[in-house]
């Protein structure tokens, strides 16, 4: 069974940094591409970031750009999210999702929510 | 990297059917045949619905379909059910982006 497992969100003052994981099980992680989707409360999903299964190739949302890492490890079956400087307009629940073509994302985690605020 | 365009709601009677319209530019929606659509209900991750357009994943029902013309996708769902009231989002390609719309939230009367 396919399990996408997310970890590390909390609260964070702006400014502050904060390190998301994405546990995988079930299936070969190193050979699937991976999105990290979020979700502000009671607003739409906005996609974050993807990294395609060797690591090779990463990219960001506008809003991320310069302050977000994605990374993964596929020895560890882990996804990575990196999050540096960060605002208030970056709480939201996180989603990490495995994906093929960019776009279709079969799976996704339960989401962790990753709250900034003073 | 602007959001594709959905309607904020749509509503329909169980049995009906609806179509949730999602507009794009030629940048995204309009030059690639990489449209999914996905279906939330509160508190719930997403699921996938339709993707590449109009393909179903194994266990969606085939009341849900997609299709496109131009820059705009389409998802309609038929023979409408009370489980189907959720909120829908679109996402497209677009070259090094990925872009979603700002979700529609379908309400079976």
């Amino acid at each position: 069974e396919v399990q996408l497992v997310e970890s590390g969100g909390g609260l964070v003052q702006p400014g502050g940094s904060l390190r998301l994981s994405c546990a995988a099980s079930g299936f070969t992680f190193s050979s699937y591409e991976m999105n990290w989707v979020r979700q502000a409360p009671g607003k739409g999903l906005e996609w974050v970031s993807y990294i395609s299964s060797s690591g090779s190739t990463i990219y960001y949302a506008d809003s991320v750009k310069g302050r977000f890492t994605i990374s993964r490890d596929n020895a560890k079956n882990s996804l990575y999210l990196q999050m540096n400087s960060l605002r208030a307009e970056d709480t939201a629940v996180y989603y990490c999702a495995r994906v093929e073509e960019a776009v279709t994302m079969y799976y996704w985690g339960q989401g962790t929510l990753v709250t900034v605020s003073s | 990297q602007s959001a594709l365009t959905q309607p904020a709601s749509v509503s329909g009677s169980p049995g009906q059917s609806i179509t949730i319209s999602c507009t794009g530019t030629s940048s995204d929606v309009g030059s690639y045949n990489l449209v999914s659509w996905y279906q939330q209900h509160p508190g719930k991750a997403p699921k996938l619905m339709i993707y590449e357009v109009s393909k179903r994943p194994s266990g969606v029902s085939n009341r849900f379909s997609g299709s496109k013309s131009g820059n705009t996708a389409s998802l309609t769902i038929s023979g409408l059910q009370a489980e189907d009231e959720a909120d829908y989002y679109c996402c497209s390609y677009a070259g090094s982006d990925v872009v979603f719309g700002g979700g529609t939230k379908l309400t079976v009367l």
